[in-house]
């Protein structure tokens, strides 16, 4: 079954420190990983975004990484603030005929002052 | 800004009304998508269009209609709906159907 999973549900950090946020997926045939960012009550922004051949990729302060072999990526929020609460959200797409994104529940983050 | 506008931003619906979701894509994108946002679940994949026609249809009930009249605009009509179809209501748009999508702001619909 396709499936994104992402860890933890929710996570509350202090302002300036660093994160780290898990996406683990059972999809295929595998064609991308995306990250998304949404604010509450808005639409999804993406973040990233790797295919199958590339490990790393930065965005600010925003860093993903993805191990196609073990199926598993992650987000790396460095020195957050306080406009980085949202949720963030894990997404594969499949490598078929027709764009077929699968989403995971996301990841609620709240950096606290 | 995304360059996907959607309107209204909120709508209160009684289970008889009808009304109707709006979006409009300024990106030159030729596939337009409406995604459903339920609290604590994935989002839904609802419609995709691709050039206007409809390419897949994830078993929608028949209360949502879409209609898509262009590549810019893509409508969604609401009609006897249920407590349970209280949502976010997304639309996205790109490029063609395998590449990025780029979401709008989201219809939070609350039927009443």
């Amino acid at each position: 079954k396709n499936q994104v999973e992402q860890s933890p549900q929710s996570l509350i950090i202090l302002e300036g420190k660093n994160c780290t946020l898990q996406c683990n997926y059972t999809v295929s045939p595998f064609s991308n990983l995306r990250w998304y960012k949404q604010d509450t009550g808005r639409g999804p922004v993406s973040l990233t975004i790797m295919t199958f051949s590339e490990n790393t990729k930065s965005n600010g302060r925003y860093t993903a990484t993805l191990d196609a072999d073990t199926k598993q990526s992650s987000l790396h929020i460095t020195a957050s603030q306080l406009s980085d609460s949202a949720s963030y959200i894990c997404v594969v797409s499949r490598n078929t005929g027709f764009q077929k994104l699968v989403f995971g529940t996301g990841t609620r983050l709240l950096v606290s002052p | 800004e995304t360059g996907v506008t959607q309107t209204p931003r909120h709508l209160v619906m009684g289970m008889t009304n009808k009304k109707s979701l709006k979006c409009e894509q300024h990106l030159g994108h030729n596939a337009m998508y409406w995604y459903k946002q339920s609290a604590k679940k994935p989002l839904e994949l609802m419609f995709v269009y691709s050039l206007e026609e409809r390419v897949e249809n994830n078993s929608v009930p028949s209360r949502f209609s879409p209609e898509c009249p262009n590549s810019s605009h893509l409508f969604l009509h609401l009609h006897t709906l249920q407590p349970e179809d209280s949502a976010l209501y997304l639309c996205a748009s790109s490029r063609s159907v395998n590449t990025e999508a780029f979401f709008g702001q989201g219809t939070r619909l609350t039927v009443v």
